[in-house]
């Protein structure tokens, strides 16, 4: 039940610069998405959601994006910090509570 | 204000036992979500609990099943282990009606099963 893919496993970014995190899927029947980090011996933490019906949500230095036709999603982080290093995950479902997950993203960031 | 939290947070069983996880729900939150994460994957969902009823369930054998108590805290049970249920096992609570249907769930830092 792949419906969700997060195909880069990881991502290495300098310390200031932008992180752009992608996400693709395939059940075009979800009508939310939403994105967790992950620190190591921790449990998710909610980062930020977007609904289906809109194509942006800024929240302080994080925006997704969701682009409807192409079933794609980002994450952008502006700046980015050494604390972002973490696994972030992208997560969807539909008019139900299981959250469908992709697999990680894992972003270091360099100082 | 404690967050979900879990127990224990590692476990070592041998294949072919039973094992029982716990979960306390954070405060005002009624209901309770597990999910199993394998090595190198996303999380799975397995079932959820409200009103101490199973409301919904993920794509795993009943092997896999669980309580929920009047408290909300809740249970996973897992029967006949194998290898393959070695993972980290992570509850997720949310208030039915609430933001979390939003603004995502409550997780608590999962308890880590080897099964050997």
């Amino acid at each position: 039940d792949q419906q969700v893919k997060q195909n880069s496993p990881s991502l290495s970014v300098q310390e200031g610069r932008i992180s752009i995190l992608n996400c693709d899927y395939t059940n075009s029947m979800f009508d939310y998405f939403l994105w967790y980090k992950k620190y190591p011996a921790e449990g998710p933490t909610f980062l930020i959601s977007i609904s289906s019906i809109k194509d942006k949500n800024e929240d302080g230095r994080f925006t997704v994006f969701l682009n409807k036709s192409a079933k794609h999603l980002s994450l952008h982080i502006v700046p980015s910090q050494p604390g972002d290093s973490a696994v972030y995950f992208c997560a969807a479902r539909f008019n139900d509570y299981k959250l469908s997950f992709g697999a990680g993203t894992t972003v270091t960031v360099r100082a | 204000d404690a967050g979900v939290t879990q127990s224990p947070t590692h476990l070592i069983k041998t294949r072919g036992q039973q094992v029982t996880l716990r979960c306390s729900p954070k405060s005002g939150h009624d209901t309770v979500s597990w999910y199993q994460q394998a090595l190198g994957q996303g999380p799975q969902f397995i079932f959820q609990y409200y009103e101490e009823e199973e409301r919904q369930r993920g794509n795993f054998p009943d092997r896999f099943s669980g309580h929920q108590f009047p408290n909300y805290s809740s249970e996973l049970n897992v029967n006949a282990l194998l290898l393959g249920d070695s993972a980290l096992y992570l509850c997720a609570s949310s208030l039915e009606g609430g933001s979390g249907r939003y603004y995502g769930y409550t997780f608590g830092s999962g308890t880590r099963l080897t099964v050997v």
